[in-house]
């Protein structure tokens, strides 16, 4: 029983380029979300799934796109990665009473 | 005006001490509250987990729920140096939502 993985743990990228970070959980949960984490900001809510083939919209989610592959996974994509993008990404999911995080995706766009 | 605030901190106490971390809310409508415990450069862990109002103990952690005064708390009996980490309160309005976080409070516990 592994949680919530999430890969790759470090990445770096130049402006411009793409990339996607996948993220999976074996606790058949419903609701998995993407969060940002910066310095003095917290974690923010990029984007969310509440069931498998809907996603909504975040606090932050200008930059990005999500898919919902099945009930386990739920990937995020950075189009075209900006210097502003570089933070701490972090997938979760939640059944009936909380959520659970993964490890963390470190990103820095150059 | 944020809907969850919380001292970042940092916070320095000498090992064995009480510490007691806290956060307030706007939302009335909040009734989930959780804590986590996030160490450096891992992702955050659940620490605690409380319903509606009242108080929840968990070993040396202690959870406080005031709705009345939309104030929550998180106390820790006996600090270790293996307590020191961010804490992070969350709540949500409904189970399963997406919560809304503080900004958490970095606790240092000195030998």
């Amino acid at each position: 029983n592994a949680g919530v993985t999430q890969t790759p743990k470090f990445q770096v990228l130049k402006t411009g380029q793409s990339m996607t970070l996948q993220c999976a959980q074996d606790m058949n949960h419903n609701s998995m979300y993407w969060y940002r984490q910066d310095p003095g900001m917290g974690l923010r809510l990029i984007y969310y799934s509440a069931s498998e083939g809907t996603t909504d919209k975040g606090e932050v989610p200008n930059g990005y796109n999500v898919s919902r592959l099945n009930k386990r996974e739920f990937s995020l994509r950075l189009e075209s990665a900006a210097p502003s993008q570089t933070s701490v990404y972090f997938c979760a999911s939640s059944g009936p009473l909380a959520q659970f995080f993964g490890p963390g995706t470190r990103l820095t766009v150059l | 005006q944020k809907e969850v605030e919380q001292d970042p901190g940092p916070l320095s106490v000498p090992e064995g001490a009480i510490v007691s971390l806290n956060c307030t809310y706007s939302n009335s409508a909040f009734q989930y509250f959780m804590w986590y415990r996030q160490y450096s450069r891992k992702g955050p862990e659940l620490l605690m987990y409380t319903y509606s109002s009242g108080n929840k103990e968990d070993g040396r952690f202690t959870a406080q729920v005031d709705k009345s005064s939309k104030y929550i708390s998180l106390f820790i009996r006996d600090s270790q140096p293996s307590d020191s980490a961010t804490y992070l309160c969350a709540m949500s309005a409904n189970s399963g939502y997406a919560l809304n976080f503080g900004k958490g409070t970095s606790l240092l516990v000195t030998p």
